[in-house]
């Protein structure tokens, strides 16, 4: 079975400065790990992931993430918040070994952006 | 290139209706899925489909019904609503049930059920 936990349901920075967004993960094969962004009022659109490969991912709008399996966390950071950041993010698991490809959400969190 | 297309955006059922939410793209997408969003939980999974007449359950699939008749549409039938169906729900689609590949979401639709 695949899990997913974010810590901290709402994140604020200020503007410039640095984001992080954590995620662990369980998985009892190899995971594939994904970084979501959701806007308000919209769906939401991949920012990154890691399936295999190097450990440090890098994504849309300036986000990296880092697979660390020995602490099993796929952290998300992007080192100056921007206002245009502020929207809520989701951390996903899958697996190579997953029927249909299914994705494990975890519960988002909302990244606000202080002027 | 309209991508994923939800439809309806908003709509309010009163206990025991019944309702189709529709889900159509138009990438030539195998994979078509339908996850409910709801405060503090993420997203879960309801149905999913690898192709035309190939359907399965999600995490949370009772008291939903889908069907995958062709590749572009994947609707999402509730047969008698209930309040704890109040949810905002997402389509979404990938080319392939690959666990790498990415998915492609609707813009949603905000459902009350009274």
């Amino acid at each position: 079975a695949q899990s997913v936990t974010q810590l901290g349901s709402h994140v604020s920075v200020s503007e410039g400065a640095l984001v992080l967004l954590r995620c662990n993960y369980s998985s009892s094969v190899p995971p594939y790990l994904f970084w979501y962004v959701q806007y308000p009022n919209q769906g939401l659109q991949l920012l990154l992931k890691y399936t295999t490969g190097a450990t440090l991912v890098k994504g849309i709008n300036g986000f990296e993430a880092e697979f660390k399996k020995s602490e099993t966390s796929f952290h998300l950071t992007k080192p100056s918040a921007h206002m245009s950041d502020a929207a809520e993010y989701f951390c996903a698991v899958s697996a190579i070994y997953n029927q249909g490809g299914k994705l494990i959400f975890g519960q988002g969190t909302e990244l606000s952006v202080k002027p | 290139n309209a991508g994923v297309t939800q439809t309806p955006k908003f709509q309010v059922l009163k206990t025991g209706q019944s309702m189709t939410l529709q889900c159509a793209q138009d990438m030539n997408h195998e994979y078509m899925s339908w996850y409910r969003q709801d405060p503090g939980m993420g997203l879960r999974l309801i149905h999913y489909s690898v192709g035309a007449g190939i359907t399965d359950q999600g995490e949370v699939p009772n008291g939903y019904n889908v069907s995958r008749s062709t590749t572009e549409d994947f609707p999402l039938r509730l047969l008698s609503a209930a309040p704890s169906q109040t949810s905002v729900y997402f389509c979404a689609s990938k080319r392939r049930d690959s666990a790498s590949e990415k998915l492609f979401f609707g813009s949603g639709t905000q459902l009350s059920v009274l």
